[in-house]
């Protein structure tokens, strides 16, 4: 089945430890998506690729980075995680095309749980 | 500004009775809207969407939404509910970038609870 895999699904790290989660799929999806999910709250997009083309929200931390190699796998970086980046990140995609009738249906992930310690 | 509202923060049901929960929209033109229903420690999984025609929209698990311009709402709808339906629902709107690209703005959720 195609899908969308997140790696790994629980994730502990030190305070200042970088670390690196990791997202691939099997859908071909041009558009990937990054999102931080605190508890009880909304998924917050952190930052999305089309094809190669990188979007950063405007208020997504320098802390968070990432890397699309190809179109199957983006990775997510936190550079120096600090104890309030702990939180669930959301991989999901999107087959879009710019200004034309795309389904804006975005398949997710299930997630990578960050501790923080 | 495209943004979706769930004003109920928890809501508690009890199993077979119904269930519906609520949603506003914001926005000028007619929106794309969907439900997603993410189990605890679990991703999102899309329950249904709206983007024209019939404004009742059928989902999976018996789910089913109605669209309704003149109150700006989108609610979801089940008649009977099942304690494999404790989970948290998002409601989402679709939100044009300058790119010409979008992405969805979530609303901040609903716990469903539901009692035996």
């Amino acid at each position: 089945d195609a899908m969308v895999i997140q790696n790994p699904r629980y994730q502990v790290t030190q305070f200042g430890k970088p670390v690196t989660l990791s997202c691939s799929q099997t859908l071909n999806h041009n558009v990937m998506y990054w999102y931080q999910q605190k508890s009880s709250q909304a998924p917050k997009l952190l930052f999305h690729y089309y094809d190669k083309d990188f979007n950063n929200e405007a208020d997504t931390p320098d802390n968070f980075q990432s890397r699309r190699p190809n179109t199957s796998f983006c990775f997510l970086d936190i550079r120096s995680p600090g104890l309030g980046d702990a939180a669930m990140y959301l991989c999901a995609t999107s087959r879009e095309a710019p200004l034309a009738t795309s389904s804006y249906e975005q398949y997710f992930g299930p997630g990578t749980r960050l501790t923080v310690t | 500004a495209q943004s979706v509202t769930q004003p109920d923060i928890h809501i508690t049901v009890s199993e077979g009775a119904s269930l519906e929960l609520r949603c506003n929209y914001s926005y000028g033109a007619t929106p794309y809207l969907f439900w997603y229903v993410q189990s605890p420690g679990q991703g999102l999984q899309l329950l249904l969407k709206y983007f024209s025609g019939d404004t009742l929209v059928q989902g999976i698990k018996g789910f089913e939404a109605e669209f309704k311009r003149s109150q700006s709402s989108f609610n979801l709808r089940k008649p009977s509910v099942h304690w494999s339906d404790a989970a948290e629902y998002f409601c989402a709107v679709v939100r044009r970038l300058n790119s010409g690209y979008s992405t969805l703005t979530f609303g901040k959720g609903t716990m469903l609870l539901v009692s035996p």
